[in-house]
C-alpha cells in the first residue's frame, strides 16, 4: 500500500525566514496531493494541494511543488510569521478505490519573533 | 451548515468496555473515513465508507468495527476497549477528488 514519509520531524525557523517540508511517496498511482496545517487541541485544515498533472501551485506566501517520477512533492512558506506555528502534514491520496489519503507523521514547525 | 460533527468530544473507558463514537456530516459527501492521531505518527486511517451501506478497512483496522445505515452518519465501534486505542479519533468526510473536512475530534483515554 501507499507510504508517505516526512521530513524534517521539527523546524525552527526565524520570523521572515522561509520554511520548506518534504515529502515522499510510494504508490505511482497517487494523484492528489494536500497539505494539511494543525494548530493544537484543533482539527486539520487544507492549506493547499496540488494534483498530479500540475507541477506547482502558489497561494500567496505558500507554495507546492510536485516531482512526480521522483515521488517528491515540498511546501514552501515564505516570509514566515508567528501564527504559522503549527504541525503540517502531508498526504497522498488515489483516485478510486474510496479516495484513501495516507499522511506522513507531521513536521512540527515554530516560528520565532 | 455544520459540516461534521463528532460525539462525544471526551471520553474515558475502562478496559474490555465498548463504546461508539458517531460521525454525522451535512454535505451530502459520499466518501467518510474515520482517522485516529497519535503523537509522532501524524493520522492513520482505521476504516472508511464510498458511499451508504459499505464500509472498508484502512490501515489499522483491528479491533474497531464501522457501520454506515445513512448517508449522514458514520459510526466508529469499539467492542471491548485497550489501553492501545487512547487516542484521538477524527472523522472526515468528503465529495470525490475533493478536499477533505474533518471533525473536531473526540479524545478517548481507554485505562
Amino acid at each position: 500500500g501507499e507510504n508517505v514519509e516526512q521530513h524534517p520531524s521539527t523546524l525552527s525557523v526565524q520570523e521572515g525566514d522561509s520554511a520548506v517540508i518534504k515529502c515522499t511517496y510510494s504508490d505511482s498511482a497517487s494523484n492528489y496531493f494536500p497539505w494539511y496545517k494543525q494548530e493544537l487541541g484543533k482539527r486539520p485544515q487544507l492549506i493547499i494541494d496540488i494534483r498530479s498533472n500540475v507541477g506547482e501551485k502558489k497561494d500567496q506566501r505558500i507554495a507546492v511543488t510536485l516531482n512526480k517520477t521522483a515521488k517528491h512533492f515540498s511546501l514552501h512558506i515564505t516570509e514566515t510569521q508567528p501564527e504559522d506555528s503549527a504541525v503540517y502534514f502531508c498526504a497522498a491520496s488515489i483516485a478510486g478505490g474510496g479516495f484513501k489519503t495516507i499522511f506522513g507523521a507531521g513536521t512540527r514547525l515554530f516560528v520565532k519573533a | 451548515n455544520a459540516g461534521v460533527t463528532q460525539t462525544p468530544k471526551f471520553r474515558v473507558l475502562k478496559t474490555g468496555q465498548s463504546m461508539t463514537l458517531l460521525c454525522a456530516q451535512d454535505m451530502n459527501h459520499e466518501y467518510m473515513y474515520w482517522y485516529r492521531q497519535d503523537p509522532g505518527m501524524g493520522l492513520r486511517l482505521i476504516h472508511y465508507s464510498v458511499g451508504e451501506g459499505t464500509t472498508a478497512k484502512g490501515e489499522v483496522p483491528d479491533g474497531y468495527n464501522v457501520s454506515r445505515l445513512k448517508k449522514q452518519n458514520f459510526l466508529l465501534g469499539l467492542e471491548s476497549a485497550a489501553p492501545s486505542q487512547t487516542s484521538v479519533y477524527f472523522c472526515a468526510s468528503r465529495t470525490g477528488g475533493q478536499e477533505q473536512y474533518f471533525g473536531p475530534g473526540t479524545r478517548l483515554t481507554v485505562t
